[in-house]
């Protein structure tokens, strides 16, 4: 089975410095990846996707991620943190190839100080 | 376009009861997938329905049920409660594959007592 492991529970950084959220994925096929966005009492936003196209994709709101094979990686990065980016976020893998079927990662709580 | 939306939003039920949730997705998703998050599991897949069967499940017992209309509209149903049920449902819906970014709605949150 597919799975992701987020490396971080927890991000704190200052408005205006960048932000790294971590994310290792361990699947036997090319995988389709994503990063999620949920505020609180919100549901969850799809933030960008990787489908085996570009493997630097730009997602909403001035986050992006960079797939890595060799390191089975796809960490989000964002040059400037805003207030607004304060919510849980979530790595996430399609568990069987073609399906419509998530796996999520734990999630990272990203923590933005003024 | 709207976007998915889940009724009730909140639910509060006692143990040994059984529970249906509603699930309309956005316009033209055919398939709709539901998804059961707690604070200890995370965010974990209950099953999709597409075209009025059910495509993918989860590992979840027999006491978790789902269907689909013709319209596409879902429920789910849990049956015989149990306190570690309470969790936020989450219902997502999409076109089918390969376009399958799935769209999510604000979720049920379900307690039980």
């Amino acid at each position: 089975a597919q799975s992701v492991t987020q490396l971080d529970s927890h991000v704190s950084v200052s408005e205006g410095t960048p932000v790294l959220l971590r994310c290792n994925y361990s699947s036997s096929y090319s995988p389709s990846l994503f990063w999620y966005v949920q505020h609180p009492n919100k549901g969850l936003q799809l933030l960008l996707k990787y489908t085996s196209a570009a493997t630097l994709v730009k997602g909403i709101n001035g986050f992006e991620a960079e797939f890595k094979k060799s390191e089975t990686s796809f960490h989000l990065t964002k040059p400037s943190a805003h207030m607004s980016d304060a919510a849980e976020y979530f790595c996430v893998v399609s568990d069987v190839e073609g399906a419509q079927k998530l796996v999520f990662g734990q999630g990272t709580r990203l923590t933005i100080n003024p | 376009k709207a976007g998915v939306t889940q009724t009730p939003r909140y639910l509060i039920k006692t143990r040994g009861q059984q529970v249906t949730l509603s699930c309309s997705p956005i316009s033209g998703h055919r398939s709709v997938s539901w998804y059961q998050q707690t604070p200890g599991q995370g965010l974990q897949f209950l099953f999709e329905y597409f075209s009025e069967t059910q495509r993918n499940k989860g590992n979840f017992p027999g006491r978790f049920s789902g269907r689909q209309f013709s319209n596409s509209r879902s429920e789910m149903n849990v049956s015989t409660l149990e306190l570690g049920d309470s969790a936020l449902y989450l219902c997502a819906s999409s076109y089918d594959l390969p376009h399958f970014e799935q769209f999510f709605g604000p979720g049920t949150r379900l307690t039980v007592l």
